[in-house]
């Protein structure tokens, strides 16, 4: 079964624009969820989407957002970007059906550089 | 809310030796608990869980996990490092129904040939 993908891998931006990254889950998970990684925060909660619906959110402005598609598959969009966005973007999918399938599977990352 | 510590930035063994890596958690119910791995440039790849039951749980590439309520920790071990092992290690705690996790610090492993 192949694993949760995500394109682009890398991205370079500039200050002030928007980037879109895309998360296709493993098949069949229901539940995908969108990570920040950098050095100074560390990996952050940023969304989760089960059935096309925002179901959790961490604390990120609402530059940060995201979508869920009727696949399963996921965008998340970032606007008026700012230097201090520039890290991995990690996405993950689990089953969501329960008890012991609550299990998330991560992506590559986007690396995302914003001069 | 959710917490976890990794006390531990960075540790180094020898290739051979056993290694054991710190993690506690804060959470006011039951949690599941997480232990990833993650190589330079990559993502993160899931080593082991524990959601109920035996409280040793096993892993991939030979890590084990205790889980300890009493001490609020989820440490993990390996009885035998290998090279290969080199990388860095997150501990992650989840509610249930949910699927925040909320993460540790990490800690990176150096193996020392």
């Amino acid at each position: 079964k192949a694993g949760v993908t995500q394109t682009p891998r890398y991205l370079i931006k500039t200050r002030g624009q928007q980037v879109t990254l895309s998360c296709s889950p493993i098949s069949g998970h229901r539940s995908v969820s969108w990570y920040q990684q950098t050095p100074g925060q560390g990996l952050q909660f940023l969304f989760e989407y089960f059935s096309e619906t925002q179901r959790n959110k961490g604390n990120f402005p609402g530059r940060f957002s995201g979508r869920q598609f009727s696949n399963s598959r996921s965008e998340m969009n970032v606007s008026t970007l700012e230097l201090g966005d520039s890290a991995l973007y990690l996405c993950a999918s689990s089953l969501a059906g329960g008890a012991d399938t609550d299990t998330q599977y991560f992506g590559p990352g986007t690396r995302l550089t914003v001069l | 809310a959710q917490s976890v510590t990794q006390p531990d930035i960075h540790i180094t063994v020898s290739e051979g030796a056993s290694l054991e890596l710190r993690c506690n958690y804060s959470y006011g119910a039951t949690p599941y608990l997480f232990w990833y791995v993650q190589s330079p440039g990559q993502g993160l790849q899931l080593l082991l869980k524990y959601f109920s039951g035996d409280t040793l749980v096993q892993g991939i590439k030979g890590f084990e996990a205790e889980f300890k309520r009493s001490q609020s920790s989820f440490n993990l071990r390996k009885p035998s490092v290998h090279w290969s092992d080199a990388a860095e290690y997150f501990c992650a705690v989840g509610a249930r129904g949910g699927n925040k996790l909320v993460f540790g610090a990490g800690t990176i492993l150096r193996v020392k040939s």
